[in-house]
């Protein structure tokens, strides 16, 4: 079974901060991939950013990355230098598998709010 | 990029009858697509996968009779929710995959989202 853990219901972050995502997960397969997406309160889903289980390096763009820990199971999203933009909820996601029918199953989400 | 556009954005509709929420992949050709239901506040919760020509794969607790899935052709699907009650009403949104990128690192294009109002 695939399970998504995202513990931080809401963070308040001061602009042009830091912020780290937490993301922690749970797959039986040892191929798979994982995803952030930013929702914001119009509902369209945003794709941020993507690691692969077998990518070796951390995946980056732009302000974000993702801080991958394959041992501990975690996929952190970092996004440097907040905006008042970046306000809106975050969620991770994994598919399992690389088939394209693969499903992909997403977390309880983190809402993100930017201070000015 | 891709785009996935989903139809209606809204909808209000009285307690029994029947919505169809339609989603089409623009500019690639889609598979495979995903029904996602969200509720306030909460995260998407996969209800099926939707599979071109062949029958979709719905989650446990997911009611097949109810929410009708059809993937007629490579670049639309369809969302029927029949005899529309209070208790369905929630945002649906659909995502598909392009097929032509590197297998594994495929991004999920969302459509927009449909509101969906029983009363």
């Amino acid at each position: 079974a695939q399970k998504i853990t995202q513990t931080q219901p809401g963070m308040f972050v001061q602009e042009k901060e830091a912020v780290t995502l937490d993301c922690t997960y749970d797959t039986s397969d040892q191929s798979y991939g994982l995803f952030w997406y930013k929702q914001p309160s119009s509902g369209e889903m945003i794709f941020l950013i993507y690691q692969g289980s077998y990518d070796e390096q951390n995946a980056t763009e732009g302000r974000y990355s993702l801080n991958f820990q394959k041992a501990r199971k975690s996929a952190n999203l970092v996004i440097s230098a907040s905006q008042l933009g970046d306000s809106a909820m975050y969620f991770c996601a994994m598919r399992g598998g690389y088939s394209s029918a693969s499903k992909i199953i997403f977390g309880s989400g983190t809402r993100l709010s930017i201070r000015p | 990029g891709a785009v996935v556009s989903q139809h209606p954005s809204w909808v209000i509709c009285k307690s029994g009858t029947s919505v169809k929420i339609e989603c089409r992949s623009l500019d690639f050709q889609a598979t495979t697509m995903f029904w996602y239901r969200q509720f306030p506040k909460q995260s998407l919760m996969l209800m099926a996968t939707s599979n071109e020509g062949s029958k979709a794969t719905y989650e446990q607790g997911v009611e097949k009779d109810k929410f009708l899935i059809n993937h007629a052709s490579l670049t639309l699907s369809t969302l029927t929710v029949t005899s529309a009650h209070p208790e369905d009403s929630s945002f649906y949104i659909c995502s598909a995959r392009s097929t032509g990128s590197r297998v594994g690192s495929e991004k999920l294009f969302f459509g927009s989202g449909t509101q969906l109002s029983v009363l």
